[in-house]
């Protein structure tokens, strides 16, 4: 089953924008995580937040994580053409355990 | 560093025939295996996951089975493909990152017809 929820499903901007991404989730949860899938290729990891975090940054990324709401969101700052691709959460109650992917949010950055 | 190779890239299966798809994994020992499959617009639904050699678990019921011969070595397969079996088949292990990322092979992409 699917834990994550991210919306929005589909984001298109324009270069030098900023791109927020939300994920929502249903259970208690050990750590939260992004991933970045580019079309046809395999998933990479872009960052992970702690339960017991509330915002982390990795360059132009920023995460926030709201354990009571059971909400994440993804900040790309400055985006640029090179960062279109799927963006996934991803949730897993303990450490160790399978993670359960959302269904992304695709993003579009045009030039 | 790690690195996972998937074979093949790309599939193209009539309905009913066999499947098998291989996973090999380097620069780690003793790793958890996972497959997931991706369906066209959708998220990763975890199918197996191995703790080790000869150790499997399904996560969903369906006509597919998993196997890990070796323990760098995970195997996915059916002996009859339906056509809800295209998808994007990914296999992953934990990362050396040592908080349960995963790192994540190239993929194989089947399509049933």
């Amino acid at each position: 089953s699917q834990q994550g929820e991210e919306d929005p499903q589909a984001l298109s901007i324009q270069e030098g924008e900023n791109a927020t991404m939300n994920c929502s989730y249903k259970t208690s949860i050990n750590n939260l995580q992004w991933y970045r899938q580019n079309s046809g290729r395999g998933l990479v990891h872009l960052i992970l937040i702690r339960s017991n975090e509330r915002e982390k940054h990795s360059g132009r990324l920023r995460v926030t994580l709201d354990t009571s709401k059971k909400s994440s969101s993804l900040l790309i700052t400055a985006s640029r053409a090179a960062d279109t691709a799927s963006y996934f959460c991803a949730t897993d109650r303990q450490a160790g355990t399978a993670l359960i992917f959302g269904k992304g949010t695709t993003l579009s950055v045009s030039s | 560093s790690q690195t996972i190779h998937q074979w093949p890239a790309t599939l193209v299966q009539p309905v009913g025939s066999p499947l098998s798809l291989e996973c090999t994994v380097e620069g780690t020992s003793n790793p958890n295996l996972y497959w997931y499959r991706q369906a066209a617009g959708r998220g990763l639904q975890l199918l197996f996951y191995s703790v080790g050699i000869g150790q499997i678990s399904s996560e969903v019921p369906q006509n597919l089975s998993a196997s890990r011969p070796q323990d760098r070595q995970f195997i996915l397969s059916s002996k009859k493909l339906l056509l809800s079996d295209s998808g994007f088949y990914l296999c992953a292990c934990p990362s050396r990152g040592g908080g349960n990322e995963q790192f994540f092979g190239p993929g194989t992409r089947l399509t049933v017809l």
